[in-house]
């Protein structure tokens, strides 16, 4: 099994660009995450979905749409970026069942100059 | 919302030697506490996780005490070895809702030959 993959690996922008990060589960997974990582901090929570056509925001919304129109994928866009979003965008997911454990992607470096 | 906080930003230890790492947390309805291993430019991977039922695991060489009381959890490494240097994560999730994650800031851990 693939996991979660993440698609771009890393991707330079221009202040205004906008662009859209691809997450993808293979695990049939209920729940899925956008969490973005800053030097010295831990992972902060953007915007999550708990099932296919539903989406709702975290902690650090502003700047960033979401969708998840299939089940396995869960898309993170940035309509007119900024420098602030420089940072490494992680996607996870989990299942609804017992299990607690998220299982996260490997990760994308996202520069905005 | 749920706060996590770790201690220390950096620990450096020789081979073979211990390390603790610290955390609490504010939300007495957080009922999950996994830690992170995040290595250079991978994402963060599971190491081991506790419920809000059970004081103590271990696994190995890894081991995580909960106090629900004081709200505060660590993780133990023991005979520490070069491959453990890493950054680590700890979090905290609620059973129900989002059930994401919130992760404290992390501890650079160096373990020396």
């Amino acid at each position: 099994n693939a996991g979660v993959t993440q698609t771009p690996k890393f991707r330079v922008l221009k202040t205004g660009q906008s662009m859209t990060l691809l997450c993808a589960q293979d695990m049939n997974h209920e729940y899925m995450y956008w969490y973005r990582q800053d030097p010295g901090m831990g992972l902060r929570l953007i915007h999550y979905s708990v099932g296919e056509g539903t989406t709702a925001k975290g902690e650090v919304p502003d700047g960033y749409n979401v969708s998840r129109l299939k089940k396995q994928n869960f898309l993170l866009g940035l309509e007119s970026a900024a420098p602030s979003q420089t940072s490494v965008y992680f996607c996870a997911s989990r299942s609804q069942g017992p299990s607690y454990e998220q299982y996260f992607g490997p990760g994308t470096r996202l520069t905005v100059t | 919302g749920e706060n996590v906080e770790q201690h220390p930003s950096t620990l450096s230890v020789q081979e073979g030697d211990s390390a603790v790492i610290k955390c609490t947390y504010s939300d007495s309805a957080s009922n999950y506490f996994p830690w992170y291993k995040q290595e250079l430019g991978k994402g963060p991977q599971l190491i081991i996780d506790i419920r809000s039922n059970v004081g103590e695991k271990k696994d190995q060489r890894i081991a995580v005490t909960l106090n629900k009381t004081a709200k505060h959890f660590s993780l133990h490494i023991t005979e520490t070895q070069p491959e453990d240097s890493a950054v680590y994560f700890c979090a905290a999730s609620m059973a129900t809702g989002r059930r994401a994650l919130t992760f404290g800031s992390g501890t650079r851990l160096q373990v020396q030959p």
